[in-house]
């Protein structure tokens, strides 16, 4: 079974903060995605990398970063955490062929006090 | 802008009532639709649709694309209380280097 998995499932820090989530995949997968999802909201793009030292920004990359060193893992920054950036966080992961479907992490909820 | 629209937002049925879940897209370049169910952790995957007017099915669940009307319909028979989550439906396209849009969701409540 294909299994992305990230490293906290809760996590709570302060405003300011430089925070890390970290998400690895163990499927030799080429694409990695990171998504936040909120109520009413739906989930939304970050940033997604479809290779090694590759990434591209989603929908909303703004006060976020991504580094992708191996091809197992994809990590997301937030540099100086906000308390809109409250939120779930999904990371995914799909290989480069056609028609390929997305597998999820279990999702770390952020909360940013 | 591209968009995928999902109807109803939310929904509460008794057990054994038959539920359909609305899909409709506008986008470029058009690959795949894909339903997810979302429970309380990582969405599963459900149905990959591509082609029109060939519905995917498991179990109680079934699923079907019209390209022409640009959109997809997910079925559930005789539900269960552990049907009850979010679906999501995502639109994959070819020039969006693999990463799909996704709908806001479903929410889906099955009551004893």
């Amino acid at each position: 079974d294909v299994k992305v998995t990230q490293s906290s499932r809760y996590l709570v820090k302060r405003t300011g903060e430089k925070v890390f989530l970290e998400c690895v995949q163990d499927m030799d997968h080429e694409n990695m995605f990171w998504y936040r999802q909120d109520p009413g909201l739906g989930l939304r793009l970050i940033y997604f990398s479809y290779d090694v030292k590759m990434k591209e920004k989603g929908d909303i990359p703004e006060g976020y970063s991504v580094s992708r060193e191996k091809k197992e893992r994809f990590s997301l920054i937030l540099e100086s955490a906000s308390t809109n950036q409250t939120s779930m966080y999904l990371c995914a992961s799909s290989s480069h062929r056609v028609n390929e479907k997305l597998f999820f992490g279990s999702g770390t909820q952020l909360s940013v006090l | 802008e591209d968009k995928v629209v999902q109807s109803p937002l939310s929904l509460v049925v008794h057990e054994g009532d038959t539920v359909t879940l609305n899909c409709s897209y506008e986008v470029t370049n058009f690959r795949s639709l894909l339903w997810y169910k979302q429970e309380k952790k990582a969405p599963t995957f459900l149905f990959m649709l591509t082609s029109s007017g060939i519905e995917k099915k498991s179990g109680r669940l079934s699923s079907i694309l019209d390209k022409k009307e640009l959109f997809s319909i997910l079925n559930i028979t005789a539900t269960q209380t552990g049907d009850s989550a979010i679906y999501l439906c995502a639109v994959e396209q070819g020039n969006s280097g693999y990463a799909l849009n996704f709908g806001k969701g479903t929410s889906l409540l099955v009551t004893p």
